[in-house]
């Protein structure tokens, strides 16, 4: 069946630190793959994705990669901030016949520190 | 626009009792997801609805579950005879078509005593 595997937390930073969230996954087929975050008190909210091999997906200065050959996604930023601190999640959606939801890794619980 | 709401917010139950939980999708999305988040079992995959059909239901952890979805928009997750461990959190998310970004709403947070 389809997997995510990702770094469990908690990961602590520095403010401006550089940052790497490692995720792999196992899958049939070509997967799609998403970062989401939670951050204290809010709901999931999708961070970025990326629909096939070699795609990069970007926002809010978080980027990640869909590496075929690896079959991973790592998110990484270069200069995080206190305000980054939260519950990241790597996953990934299927959709090659069946139920079609998101098949989530454990979460990464990044804190921040000034 | 308005995002996906649930409702309650929160629901405190004694075990046996039955609840019923309410997601309202983003209007004009015809596919709505349920997942249960709880600290053991990290997010899982519950149902998913394209309209009002739910093409399968073997993620449902149970029996004691069962979710409908009528007029392509409001769906409501129900479990009889609640037991302590359907204590989580339980998100709903929609997207405009199968396969389609999901966007989550905030959750019910289900607590049996």
């Amino acid at each position: 069946g389809n997997s995510v595997t990702q770094m469990e937390g908690p990961v602590t930073l520095s403010e401006e630190a550089f940052l790497t969230i490692n995720c792999t996954y196992t899958a049939t087929g070509y997967p799609s793959l998403f970062w989401y975050v939670q951050y204290p008190g809010e709901g999931l909210q999708l961070l970025l994705k990326a629909t096939k091999a070699d795609d990069k997906g970007s926002n809010k200065g978080f980027e990640a990669t869909y590496r075929k050959e690896t079959t991973s996604f790592h998110l990484e930023k270069g200069s995080v901030q206190v305000s980054d601190s939260a519950v990241y999640f790597c996953a990934l959606l299927y959709s090659g016949g069946g139920a079609d939801g998101l098949t989530f890794g454990k979460g990464t619980h990044l804190i921040i520190q000034p | 626009g308005a995002g996906v709401s649930q409702s309650p917010s929160n629901k405190v139950t004694e075990k046996g009792k039955d609840v019923e939980l309410r997601c309202d999708p983003i209007s004009g999305h015809t596919a709505l997801y349920w997942y249960r988040q709880s600290l053991g079992q990290g997010l899982e995959f519950l149902i998913y609805f394209q309209g009002n059909s739910a093409p399968d239901k073997s993620g449902l952890p149970s029996d004691r579950f069962s979710a409908e979805r009528t007029g392509g928009s409001v769906s409501t997750l129900t479990i009889q005879r609640t037991q302590q461990e359907d204590s989580a959190v339980y998100l709903c998310a929609s997207s405009l078509a199968q396969g389609d970004t999901q966007y989550f709403g905030p959750g019910t947070r289900l607590t049996v005593l």
